[in-house]
């Protein structure tokens, strides 16, 4: 079946400091693959994604590249800002009706002033 | 358009209750879906609806638990006989039928506490 595998947090960085969440997958096909952010007190919300092999998400400074030959799609800002604490999620949907998204556990990304 | 909205955000129930919550999704979209999320870790497909046909149930959807979209628009999920196990967020996400643009939107959830 299809996982998603994200690394162990959490994670506590000063701002501005570089930084990259690892996220692999295993899928049968082409999935599709999102990264989700979730602010205190706030929603899920799309933050980015990838639709095909090589394709980059991008977004408010984050990226992530869907490599397929490694399974990764590792999120990336080269400077976090105290506003970017929160929770971040990676997940895969398989293309057909449902679109169902199988996510990762998320990581919690705490950044310092 | 006020996005996804849940109902309630919070419960707080005894053991063997039944409880219910309610889905308002965006309102073109003809997809919806709930999702649970335990402590630490992330949410997990339970069911999803295509207009009013509940097309796919997640073999976490046991028994107990049972949703319905009559009319294609707003969504309940029941769960019957409650366990502390059910304690968990309740999320619901909706999606347009524009296969080019599917993005799941959703609501802040629903938290239920069983004690």
């Amino acid at each position: 079946g299809n996982s998603v595998t994200q690394m162990e947090g959490p994670v506590t960085l000063s701002e501005e400091a570089f930084l990259t969440i690892n996220c692999t997958y295993t899928a049968t096909g082409y999935p599709s693959l999102f990264w989700y952010v979730q602010y205190p007190g706030e929603g899920l919300q799309l933050l980015l994604k990838a639709t095909k092999a090589d394709d980059k998400g991008s977004n408010k400074g984050f990226e992530a590249t869907y490599r397929k030959e490694t399974t990764s799609f590792h999120l990336e800002k080269g400077s976090v800002q105290v506003s970017d604490s929160a929770v971040y999620f990676c997940a895969l949907s398989r293309a057909g009706a449902n679109s169902k998204l199988t996510f990762g556990k998320g990581i919690t990304l705490s950044v310092r002033p | 358009d006020t996005g996804v909205s849940q109902d309630p955000r919070h419960k707080i129930t005894k053991r063997g209750q039944n409880v219910t919550f309610r889905c308002d999704p965006i309102s073109e979209h003809n997809r919806l879906y709930w999702y649970r999320q335990t402590l630490g870790q992330g949410p997990e497909f339970l069911t999803y609806f295509q207009n009013e046909a509940q097309l796919e149930k997640s073999r976490l959807l046991s028994d107990r638990f049972s949703a319905e979209r009559p009319k294609g628009s707003f969504s309940t999920l029941e769960i019957q006989r409650t366990e502390q196990g059910d304690s968990a967020m309740y999320l619901c996400a909706s999606s347009s039928p524009d296969r080019a643009n599917t993005e799941a939107f959703f609501g802040q959830g629903t938290r239920l506490t069983v004690v």
